[in-house]
């Protein structure tokens, strides 16, 4: 059965630091991973997918790396702003099967 | 494309009632999803349609709860005889199923508290 962990469960930085969260899967055997944000009572917000057979992806400012080999992924937000408070939700597919999410690392910005 | 809607936002009942959350897709997507997430918990998958057609459901989904998608286009997710332990955070998700993979696109979710 697919697992997917998140380390840290928190983090809180000042404005402007470089972070990366972790995700690490059981089973490397994936079709796909994203990474979601979500702000309080709120539904998930896509940040990034990459294929299984894609090393990173970017978009502004966030940069999702895989490693499947590994059952690993990061995800590097540079430059963090306060707006970029909210809980991040890494999700592994499994194949033709729906997505199987860890429970987030919840990230602070300090102004 | 005016996203994933989801109706009611929050529902209070009294356990053992019956409620109903609606779920309105990405018009073009063929895929739905409802997923159930509680406190500080990743939303845990619950079942999926393709069109019509209800493709697989979670050990999760006791006999209570039931789902459709009766033209392919909106779903609904029913839950009897609601518990306390249904309390949670109910969202709905759509993607489009075919060449390539699309990112799953998730509505605001119903919250409901079962008293």
């Amino acid at each position: 059965k697919q697992e997917v962990t998140q380390i840290p469960a928190a983090l809180s930085v000042p404005e402007g630091e470089n972070l990366v969260l972790n995700c690490s899967f059981t089973d490397s055997a994936i079709y796909n991973l994203q990474w979601f944000r979500q702000d309080p009572g709120k539904g998930l917000t896509s940040l990034l997918l990459i294929q299984s057979s894609q090393r990173e992806q970017t978009s502004g400012r966030l940069n999702a790396s895989l490693d499947k080999s590994s059952g690993r992924s990061t995800l590097y937000i540079a430059a963090s702003q306060p707006g970029d408070s909210a809980t991040y939700l890494c999700a592994v597919c499994p194949g033709n099967t729906p997505l199987v999410f860890g429970k987030g690392t919840r990230l602070s910005v300090i102004a | 494309d005016t996203g994933v809607s989801q109706d009611p936002r929050h529902k209070i009942t009294k356990r053992g009632q019956n409620v109903t959350f609606r779920c309105d897709p990405i018009s073009e997507h063929n895929r739905l999803y409802w997923y159930r997430q509680t406190l500080g918990q990743g939303p845990e998958f619950l079942t999926y349609f393709q069109n019509e057609a209800q493709l697989e459901k979670s050990r999760l989904l006791s006999d209570r709860f039931s789902a459709e998608r009766p033209k392919g286009s909106f779903s609904t997710l029913e839950i009897q005889r609601t518990e306390q332990g249904d309390s949670a955070m109910y969202l709905c998700a759509s993607s489009l199923a075919g060449q390539g993979v699309t990112p799953l696109h998730f509505g605001n979710g119903t919250r409901l508290t079962v008293t």
